[in-house]
């Protein structure tokens, strides 16, 4: 069954430290996101990708990098992590049509202390 | 700008009702998508349903409908027959030809409660 999955699913780190959380999708899909979640609200993008070796900037990518490898696997790097970004990240793919909905991840949670 | 508001934070609902979500959208394109998704518990995200712009027929999918108000850039979802496992958080999301990036703008979402 075509899946996104994510690792780590919970990760605690220390402020300064750096993160990299993973993404795998089966799904032959060409678009890759990562999303943040703060409590209570909705999703917002970070960094995309529509073909591997390439990322796009989302609606609030600073302090983050993302890395897109291969069609499959997706990253999202904390190279100085800050108190500011303890939430829950999504990754999440797509086709490339316009009208084609996001298969999102299982979601990790990070907390920076 | 794009922007997606859910104004309603919270619903509850008594088992095999009918409830409406409320979901306005605003946009300078004449052809874009919306879309409903859930968040269970788990915090597991699903896709539910979509409505295409330029369709004037409101989408269905199971107990899942949608009130397409276009002149009110309106776009409520509808959950007939409601059942315990139908709580959960509804995000409402917008992709229009203005995001030439692919990407969805959320709402806020509404939390959805069903009682028995």
């Amino acid at each position: 069954e075509a899946a996104v999955t994510q690792s780590p699913r919970s990760k605690v780190a220390v402020t300064g430290g750096k993160v990299t959380l993973s993404c795998h999708q089966t799904n032959n899909h060409d678009y890759m996101y990562w999303y943040r979640q703060d409590t209570g609200h909705g999703l917002r993008l970070i960094h995309y990708s529509y073909v591997a070796d390439s990322t796009e900037k989302g609606d609030i990518p600073d302090g983050y990098k993302a890395s897109r490898p291969s069609q499959e696997n997706f990253s999202l790097i904390l190279e100085l992590a800050s108190l500011s970004q303890t939430a829950v990240y999504f990754c999440a793919s797509s086709e490339r049509d316009r009208y084609a909905e996001q298969f999102f991840g299982p979601g990790t949670r990070l907390t920076v202390l | 700008a794009q922007k997606v508001t859910q104004t309603q934070t919270s619903i509850s609902v008594v088992e095999k009702t009918t409830v409406t979500m409320d979901c306005v959208y605003e946009t300078r394109d004449s052809s874009y998508f919306l879309f409903w998704y859930k968040q269970t518990a788990s915090g597991e995200i699903v896709f539910l349903i979509r409505q295409d712009s330029y369709k004037k027929e409101n989408a269905t999918v199971g107990h899942y409908s949608l009130n397409f108000q276009k002149p009110k850039s309106s776009i409520g979802l509808i959950i007939t027959a409601t059942q315990i496992e139908d709580s959960a958080v509804y995000f409402c999301a917008m992709r229009d030809r203005s995001s030439g990036s692919w990407q969805l703008i959320f709402g806020s979402g509404t939390q959805l409660t069903v009682m028995p």
